[in-house]
């Protein structure tokens, strides 16, 4: 396998459920990434994981709860979450000691979640 | 902070129209600035970058030239197909591992 996977493709959940996503790369990049996609806004960015420390967590509620056992896993564990997080989460992983201009990001094509 | 504004769409052409998506940012300092594109039922993928003032960045038949002075990023393309039909997200990365995006653009290319 080569790239980035998201798994699953697609989530239903109720409010009280507890479910997680999944983000592999197989590009020996060492910095992973979480993005949200809402419809008609700017992607935000959730969390970065650089040498699999968090460096970035931008203001996300604590119901999502991110976890990087190593450079090439990444997760976004889910509990008790809202209406208002059904979204698409894109997952990316970059080479990200090269400086802002080399440092491009690989993206998954993401975890379509609905929240019920 | 640092933001990506881009025009909103979506944009609806004809085959071998020409292309232009608006793109301009707030920054501090010197960003480099990107294009990244999703196509249907996909990740985002880059499409081109530009790393200082007047620096060009081209892929695939699509320019957009860094433009320090108006602080813009202009995305082109002189003869578009239906296959570019996609979301085209305008965004900037000053610092550090942070990669700020603009809301992104539909384009529609009928045949």
């Amino acid at each position: 396998e080569t790239g980035v996977t998201q798994t699953p493709r697609h989530l239903v959940m109720g409010m009280t459920n507890k479910k997680s996503l999944k983000c592999e790369q197989h590009l020996g990049h060492n910095a992973m990434y979480w993005y949200k996609q809402s419809a008609k806004k700017p992607l935000e960015l959730m969390f970065v994981y650089s040498l699999e420390e968090r460096v970035e967590n931008n203001s996300v509620p604590s119901r999502f709860s991110p976890e990087c056992p190593n450079s090439s896993h990444l997760f976004l564990h889910l509990h008790t979450l809202q209406p208002e997080d059904s979204a698409l989460y894109l997952c990316a992983s970059s080479q990200g000691d090269r400086g802002p201009g080399a440092n491009v990001l690989t993206f998954g094509a993401g975890s379509r979640l609905t929240v019920l | 902070g640092d933001s990506v504004t881009q025009m909103e769409g979506p944009v609806t052409l004809s085959e071998e129209a020409f292309l232009t998506i608006n793109c301009t940012y707030t920054a501090t300092g010197y960003p480099s600035l990107f294009w990244y594109v999703q196509y249907p039922g996909e990740g985002l993928q880059l499409l081109l970058k530009a790393t200082k003032a007047d620096d060009k960045g081209s892929n695939k038949g699509f320019e957009a030239t860094y433009r320090k002075e108006t602080t813009s990023f202009h995305l082109e393309k002189g003869s578009v197909q239906v296959s570019d039909s996609a979301v085209y997200f305008c965004a900037l990365m000053e610092y550090g591992n942070k990669l700020v995006f603009g809301a992104g653009t539909i384009l529609r290319v009928k045949s």
